[in-house]
């Protein structure tokens, strides 16, 4: 599976967009991209998936260049109840068990 | 989407006593279910998969005589914390899955061991 890496905090304000990148290097053909959110003592959330380009939900947005070895997850203008934990997680297909979980970026949304 | 979830959510329990933290899928069938365990400001980690009907294969270091994992039907999966130790302590999140469909989380454990 392969490994990813995310920043490991970030700060923003409420109503800016947030982009989180995660780099995937070792990303198989197979493999599909999935973001998740974390609140404290909660389980996660599943927020997004996509194999390339670009896919857009209510949510959030993610991009996938050609190369697939990093995706960026767009939060549009975000509220202080955003303010979580983002694990980008890499499956085989696109309904993969989801195994490994990296460290995860924490977003911190100030007022 | 689908619901999972986990009895008790918090537990406290003396050094040496088990611990059963209950999982189910409430609509729809999982056949397979995983187990997670996290520690404070650290990420989730695998703890076992299961499968309905077999037993449950465990990762590298978790010891599967102290936790027992069971999953005798397609909605329920059990995990037994056994002698539990303060060590032990953490949140417990259960995830389930049915063939070929999306994983969901459940609401996780929290298992204070005094």
């Amino acid at each position: 599976l392969a490994k990813t890496t995310q920043p490991i905090s970030m700060d923003s304000y409420e109503g800016q967009e947030v982009n989180i990148t995660c780099s995937h290097n070792n990303i198989a053909t197979n493999d599909y991209i999935t973001w998740y959110q974390q609140f404290p003592s909660q389980g996660p959330r599943f927020i997004i998936q996509g194999y390339k380009t670009k896919v857009t939900n209510e949510v959030a947005s993610l991009f996938i260049p050609a190369d697939r070895k990093s995706s960026t997850l767009s939060l549009p203008r975000v509220s202080l109840s955003d303010t979580a934990v983002y694990y980008c997680l890499v499956r085989f297909g696109n309904a993969g068990n989801m195994l490994t979980f990296g460290g995860g970026t924490r977003l911190m949304v100030k007022p | 989407g689908a619901v999972v979830s986990q009895h008790p959510s918090r537990v406290i329990c003396k050094s040496g006593t088990s611990v059963k933290i209950e999982c189910r899928s409430l609509d729809f069938q999982a056949t397979t279910m995983f187990w997670y365990r996290q520690f404070p400001k650290q990420s989730l980690m695998l703890m076992a998969t299961s499968n309905e009907g077999s037993k449950a294969t465990y990762e590298q270091g978790v010891e599967k005589d102290k936790f027992l994992i069971n999953h005798a039907s397609l909605t329920l999966s059990t995990l037994t914390v056994t002698s539990a130790h303060p060590e032990d302590s953490s949140f417990y999140i259960c995830s389930a899955r049915e063939v070929g469909g999306e994983q969901f989380f459940g609401p996780g454990t929290r298992l204070t061991v005094l």
